[in-house]
């Protein structure tokens, strides 16, 4: 059972690039999250989804889409990087409210520089 | 806006000593959580909190929540060095806003 799997884990970024980070989980949750973790600030929601193709904004999405056109994917992606995104990011998926325990599964991260 | 406050963000402790970290948060909630982040890992779910007065043990640590004072304690009873990570606790404001918000984190250090 792989849980939630990040792809890459490691990435460097010129500013200005786009990348695509993938998010899979095989726990069939229907809620799906990104975050960034910087020091200091624990983490941050960028943008969550609480099923196929539906997608909401967190604390801070600004620079950041995604897109979740199958349950157990989740992609997050940078149109033109800057180093302010310079972090490490993690996804996470859950089941929703109500369905015994909701607490959030996490993947290994992708430590993310832009230079 | 769901503020999590955890204090105190930094902690030492000897081993065989007992402390408390706290959660505050500002807004309604029954759902809180606690996590384990080990450096340069991931983070570990520890526990699940979700209704008023609940208590949860595993081992050396316990987790409480009191939703009227929108508080949460995770108390270390006679801490050894493997409780050495940061530990986070994340608010979930509710069934029609999922916005989980984490605290800033505590970092405990346990020496021998």
């Amino acid at each position: 059972n792989a849980g939630v799997t990040q792809t890459p884990k490691f990435r460097v970024l010129k500013t200005g690039q786009s990348m695509t980070l993938l998010c899979a989980q095989d726990m069939n949750h229907e809620y799906m999250y990104w975050y960034r973790q910087d020091p200091g600030m624990g983490l941050r929601l960028i943008h969550y989804s609480v099923g196929e193709g539906t997608t909401a904004k967190g604390e801070v999405p600004d620079g950041y889409n995604v897109s979740r056109l199958k349950k157990q994917n989740f992609l997050l992606g940078l149109e033109s990087a800057a180093p302010s995104q310079t972090s490490v990011y993690f996804c996470a998926s859950s089941y929703p409210p109500g369905q015994g325990d909701t607490e959030a599964f996490f993947g290994q991260g992708t430590r993310l520089t832009v230079v | 806006e769901l503020k999590v406050e955890q204090n105190p963000l930094f902690l030492s402790m000897q081993e065989g000593k007992n402390y408390t970290i706290y959660c505050n948060y500002s807004t309604t909630s029954d759902r809180l959580y606690w996590y384990r982040q080990d450096p340069g890992k991931s983070l570990e779910s520890l526990f699940v909190l979700l209704s008023n007065g609940a208590v949860k043990q595993e081992g050396r640590l316990m987790a409480s929540l009191d939703t009227k004072a929108r508080l949460s304690t995770l108390h270390i009873t006679a801490a050894v060095h493997d409780l050495s990570a940061t530990y986070f606790c994340a608010v979930d404001p509710g069934y029609n806003n999922n916005d989980m918000r984490f605290g800033a984190g505590t970092r405990l250090t346990v020496k021998p």
